[in-house]
């Protein structure tokens, strides 16, 4: 089965707190799991990937964790900023062929100054 | 920063008609598709696109769908009879190949198309 399940559905953060949103996946063809940030009425942009030679990675602020075992994978955005008030997807790659991704429901994420 | 481009931003349609959206991948990139986002849902696969042909598709992407390359740099989506519900934000996406590295998806700004 094709599937992301994406949680929690919205969230909201005060200025300078943690922001964790948290995917769980099927068996996918390979293993690539990227976040992407979208803003309204834009396209969306990747923000960070992890490959899961490692269980974390981390680029500045925002840090992925990943769970092999348990299928899950999680974003945490630490030092939350209203600049980061955006929809947040997972995703997962469905096809080893085409490099299809599957993307989770999305999170609105409001950071309140 | 090399990006994907698309036009028009904004596509508006009488039901019936034939909309064709318009996609610049990345000059190098091998792998194309099409992606389609409803509002405030999430973003669903349509096609995939690879060597001139059609790699994968959803069921989605029925018979009133094509895509094409016509040329070396565009890639095109024709719906050629718009319903209601094929009213979505459009994003084109591009890859360099699937090889560990290189498998990051750009997408493109989108198309915000409107089937009245």
């Amino acid at each position: 089965q094709q599937q992301v399940k994406q949680s929690p559905q919205s969230l909201i953060v005060q200025k300078g707190g943690i922001s964790i949103i948290n995917c769980a996946y099927e068996n996918t063809a390979f293993d690539y799991f990227p976040w992407y940030q979208q803003f309204p009425g834009k396209g969306p942009a990747l923000l960070i990937a992890i490959r899961p030679d490692v269980s974390e990675k981390k680029e500045g602020r925002f840090t992925i964790s990943f769970n092999k075992s348990a299928k899950q994978f999680s974003l945490h955005i630490m030092d939350s900023q209203p600049g980061d008030s955006a929809t947040y997807f997972c995703a997962a790659p469905y096809s080893s062929n085409t490099g299809k991704l599957i993307f989770g429901q999305g999170t609105t994420l409001q950071v309140k100054p | 920063e090399p990006e994907v481009t698309q036009t028009p931003s904004h596509q508006v349609t009488q039901m019936g008609q034939e909309v064709i959206l318009r996609c610049v991948p990345i000059s190098n990139h091998l792998y194309f598709y099409w992606y389609r986002q409803i509002l405030g849902q999430k973003v669903e696969f349509l096609v995939s696109f690879y060597n001139n042909e059609i790699s994968e598709k959803s069921e989605i992407f029925d018979d009133q769908f094509s895509v094409e390359r016509p040329d070396g740099s565009n890639f095109t989506l024709k719906i050629r009879s718009t319903k209601l519900e094929d009213s979505a934000m459009y994003f084109c996406a591009s890859i360099y190949g699937l090889a560990p590295g290189e498998e990051t998806q750009y997408f493109g700004p989108g198309t915000r198309l409107l089937v009245l």
